[in-house]
C-alpha cells in the first residue's frame, strides 16, 4: 500500500521563477492539504483540495495556487517566488474532506536563490 | 486564532527514562489532535490520533491524553531509547480539516 509521494524531493530556484510540487494521496483517501514548514517551525497550512475544489485556504498570497485533479492527486504552484519561500512543502492525505487522520508524504525542499 | 505551544522547545533524557511532552491550545472547538514525529529533513510520521470525543489513546509506549476543557494534551514516551530522538508535533483540527501545529519540542534521548 504506497503511502504519500512526494515530487520533487529538491529543487532550487531563483527569485522571480515558478514551481509546481506534485503530491499523489494514499491509496483511498480524497483529500489532500498542502503546508510549509520553515526551519525550526511547525508546518503552516496553506490550503486544502477536496473534490477537485479549493476547500479551505491559509493565510497565503495568491501567488500559492493549487489543483486537483480527478485521480486525487494534487499539484500546489507557486508563482514569483521570493526567498522567503524557502522551506519544506508537505503534502497530507486523508479521508472525506474533513478533519481526519492526516497522512504526510516526505516533503519537497524548495531553496530559492 | 487557533495557537498552538509545545514546551519545552527542546529536552535531553537519559535513555531509560519516562518522559512528558506538553502541548496547549487555545480554542477548544476542535475536531481531533494529532500527535507526530519528524526526523531532520523528513516528513511527518502519524503517532496517536485523539478525536474530540476521547480522553486518551494508546499504542506501544506512547500514551496521549486529551483534556479539551483545559486546552491541553501531553505525550507520555515510556522506557525512552536512543530511537526516540526526535521533534514530536502536536497538531488540532478543526472539523473543516485545517490542522494548526505547534512548533515542536526536539528530543534527545542519550545512551
Amino acid at each position: 500500500d504506497a503511502g504519500v509521494t512526494q515530487s520533487p524531493t529538491h529543487l532550487i530556484k531563483t527569485r522571480g521563477q515558478q514551481v509546481t510540487l506534485r503530491c499523489s494521496p494514499k491509496s483511498g483517501h480524497d483529500t489532500v492539504s498542502w503546508y510549509q514548514q520553515a526551519l525550526g517551525q511547525g508546518p503552516q497550512f496553506i490550503f486544502q483540495y477536496y473534490e477537485e475544489e479549493e476547500r479551505q485556504r491559509g493565510n497565503f498570497p495568491d501567488r500559492f495556487s493549487g489543483h486537483q485533479f480527478p485521480n486525487y492527486s494534487s499539484e500546489l504552484n507557486v508563482n514569483a517566488l521570493l526567498l522567503g519561500d524557502s522551506a519544506l512543502y508537505l503534502c497530507a492525505s486523508s479521508s472525506g474532506g474533513h478533519g481526519g487522520e492526516l497522512f504526510f508524504g516526505e516533503g519537497s525542499r524548495l531553496t530559492v536563490l | 486564532k487557533q495557537e498552538v505551544t509545545q514546551i519545552p522547545a527542546a529536552l535531553s533524557v537519559p535513555e531509560g527514562e519516562n518522559l512528558v511532552l506538553n502541548c496547549s491550545f487555545t480554542d477548544s472547538a476542535i475536531y481531533n489532535l494529532q500527535w507526530f514525529r519528524q526526523d531532520p529533513g523528513k516528513g511527518l510520521t502519524s503517532l496517536l490520533l485523539i478525536q474530540s470525543s476521547q480522553r486518551e489513546q494508546t499504542s506501544g509506549r506512547l500514551n496521549a491524553s486529551l483534556d479539551k476543557s483545559s486546552g491541553r494534551s501531553t505525550l507520555y514516551i515510556a522506557a525512552s531509547q536512543p530511537g526516540d530522538s526526535a521533534t514530536y508535533l502536536c497538531a488540532v483540527a478543526t472539523n473543516a480539516g485545517k490542522s494548526t501545529f505547534g512548533d515542536g519540542t526536539t528530543l534527545t534521548v542519550k545512551p
